[in-house]
């Protein structure tokens, strides 16, 4: 199994400052045969279900904010916030799917406000 | 509305079996994957297993961790699946999810982009 490791576990913003957190995985995400790089993220809000974020390193999904971007390649990778808003709480997971459909979660990291 | 619903969690004692459901509305159901993950109290996510969609085969797989005690099954006409949990543990204690995906490539759009709110299995005696 890939591991993912996230840090860090909790991040303390005040809102409109910027945040960044961390995602490293035990093995490249990057598939050679095909040249992309399998790096999802998630944001789980308290009480709720996991929303897509970020797909393929970098690539926003529909709805999010452009304040809300990801970056990184082969085994590290980030998830930047420009300016934290008070709805951005709760945990961001980096989840691979390299090894598709074996998906891996990292253990989160919890966004909460100052 | 788009969306999935879980249902039929419950409290139920170790060695005993039960079933969730997922249900769709507002999705072409028969065109998606359906994979189910859980969350234990206080934990991350976990994935256990996926059953694809019955133009490719319905094939199934499943987790380490559930694989020989789970079974996903699914019935396009009522756009629901199933997760058929037997001989259950403590350990299986979580709230449990289904979420949709492609099966169509490219395969950088096999992302889980709609999950239901989750139904909760507590297992114990």
């Amino acid at each position: 199994d890939i591991v993912m490791t996230q840090t860090p576990l909790s991040l303390p913003v005040t809102p409109g400052e910027p945040a960044s957190m961390s995602c490293r995985s035990s093995q490249s995400l990057l598939n050679s045969d095909d040249g992309n790089t399998y790096l999802d993220w998630y944001l789980q809000r308290p009480g709720q279900s996991p929303q897509l974020l970020i797909y393929m390193v970098s690539s926003r999904a529909s709805g999010v904010p452009n304040r809300f971007s990801g970056s990184g390649s082969g085994t590290d990778f980030t998830l930047k916030i420009s300016r934290v808003e008070a709805e951005d709480v709760g945990v961001y997971y980096c989840m691979q799917r390299r090894e598709y459909p074996f998906v891996t979660f990292g253990q989160g990291t919890r966004l909460e406000i100052k | 509305e788009v969306q999935l619903v879980e249902s039929g969690g419950d409290l139920v004692e170790p060695g005993r079996p039960l079933r969730l459901s997922c249900r769709a509305s507002g999705i072409p159901f028969r065109d998606y994957v359906i994979s189910w993950f859980r969350q234990a109290p206080g934990k991350g996510l976990e994935w256990i297993g996926i059953i694809r969609s019955n133009i490719y085969g319905g094939t199934t797989d499943y987790a380490a961790s559930v694989h020989g005690r789970f079974s996903i099954s699914r019935d396009d006409s009522r756009s629901v699946a199933y997760l058929q949990m037997n001989s259950l543990k403590s350990e299986d204690t979580a709230v449990y999810f289904c979420a949709k995906g492609r099966n169509r490539r490219p395969t950088s759009t096999w992302y889980f982009d709609l999950w239901g709110r989750g139904s909760r299995v507590i297992v114990s005696a």
